[in-house]
C-alpha cells in the first residue's frame, strides 16, 4: 500500500467561498481520482487527475466548480468553487499504484461542512 | 452497464455471530475485478481484498472469508465471530475494461455489532 495524506482533514466554509483540498502520496502512482461521498451516501468520482494536462470529468462534474491540478505524479489539489450548503461532503482522493493490480488505496478523506 | 448491488442497507448482530454481507454484479465483460472496502466512523476507506474474475477460489484471511461465484454474479463477505471493531459501512465495488476500469461502488451495507 502507500502513506496518502489529504490537507484539510476537516474544513467549514462560507456559502460562495472556494476550498483546496491537497493529496499528497509517498510511493509511485499511476493514476489519481477524486471522489464524492454526500452524507449517507457511496462514493461518486468526480474526475481522474491527470499528471501536467487538465483533469477528466465524469458526467455531471465540470472544470468550473471542481478544478484539479496534477503538478508531478505524487501530488494533486481540487478546489470546491464557490460553494454551496450542498457541496457538503467528504471528498477523498485515491491512487493506483504502480505495479497493482487495479485496486486503488484511499486517502483519510477531507470532511466539508458549508453553511 | 455495470451495477453492483449491496441489497442489505443495513445488519446488526450481537458480538461473537457471524455475518454475511452480499455482493452481487452485473457486467458484460469477461476480465473484471471486484473488490472490498470498509469505512469504519472515522471516515477512510480501507482496502481489504481484490479478487480478478478469472480466480473462484475463495480467500480466508483470519475472521473474514469472501466467496466468489461468477454463476450467481456473487462476491458475499463473511465475518466470523464478529466484534465490536467490525461496526463500519462495507463497501463492494467493481472495475472491468468496458468502465475504462473505473470503479463501480456499490451502495454500502452498515454492520453494527453490538456487545
Amino acid at each position: 500500500s502507500a502513506v496518502i495524506s489529504q490537507k484539510p482533514s476537516r474544513d467549514i466554509c462560507q456559502r460562495g467561498t472556494s476550498l483546496t483540498i491537497q493529496c499528497q502520496v509517498d510511493s509511485q502512482v499511476t493514476m489519481m481520482f477524486w471522489y464524492r461521498q454526500q452524507p449517507g451516501q457511496s462514493l461518486t468520482l468526480i474526475a481522474t487527475a491527470n499528471q501536467g494536462s487538465e483533469a477528466t470529468y465524469e458526467s455531471g462534474f465540470v472544470i468550473d466548480k471542481f478544478p484539479i491540478s496534477r503538478p508531478n505524479l505524487t501530488f494533486s489539489t481540487l478546489t470546491v468553487s464557490n460553494m454551496s450548503p450542498e457541496d457538503s461532503s467528504i471528498y477523498l482522493c485515491s491512487v493506483r499504484l504502480a505495479g497493482s493490480y487495479n485496486e486503488q488505496f484511499f486517502g483519510p478523506g477531507t470532511r466539508l461542512t458549508v453553511l | 452497464a455495470q451495477k453492483v448491488t449491496q441489497a442489505q442497507t443495513e445488519i446488526s448482530v450481537v458480538e461473537k455471530e457471524d455475518v454475511t454481507l452480499d455482493c452481487v454484479y452485473e457486467t458484460r465483460d469477461t476480465t473484471y475485478y471486484l473488490f472490498w472496502y470498509k469505512q469504519p466512523p472515522s471516515g477512510e476507506l480501507v482496502f481489504l481484498i481484490r479478487r480478478n474474475s478469472f480466480d473462484e477460489q475463495n480467500e480466508i484471511s483470519g475472521r473474514y472469508s469472501w466467496n466468489f461465484q461468477k454463476s450467481t454474479s456473487s462476491f458475499n463477505f463473511t465475518i466470523t465471530a464478529s466484534q465490536v471493531v467490525d461496526s463500519a459501512v462495507y463497501f463492494c465495488a467493481l472495475s472491468a475494461l468496458s468502465g475504462t476500469y473505473k470503479y463501480i461502488f456499490g451502495t454500502g451495507t452498515r454492520l453494527k455489532v453490538l456487545a
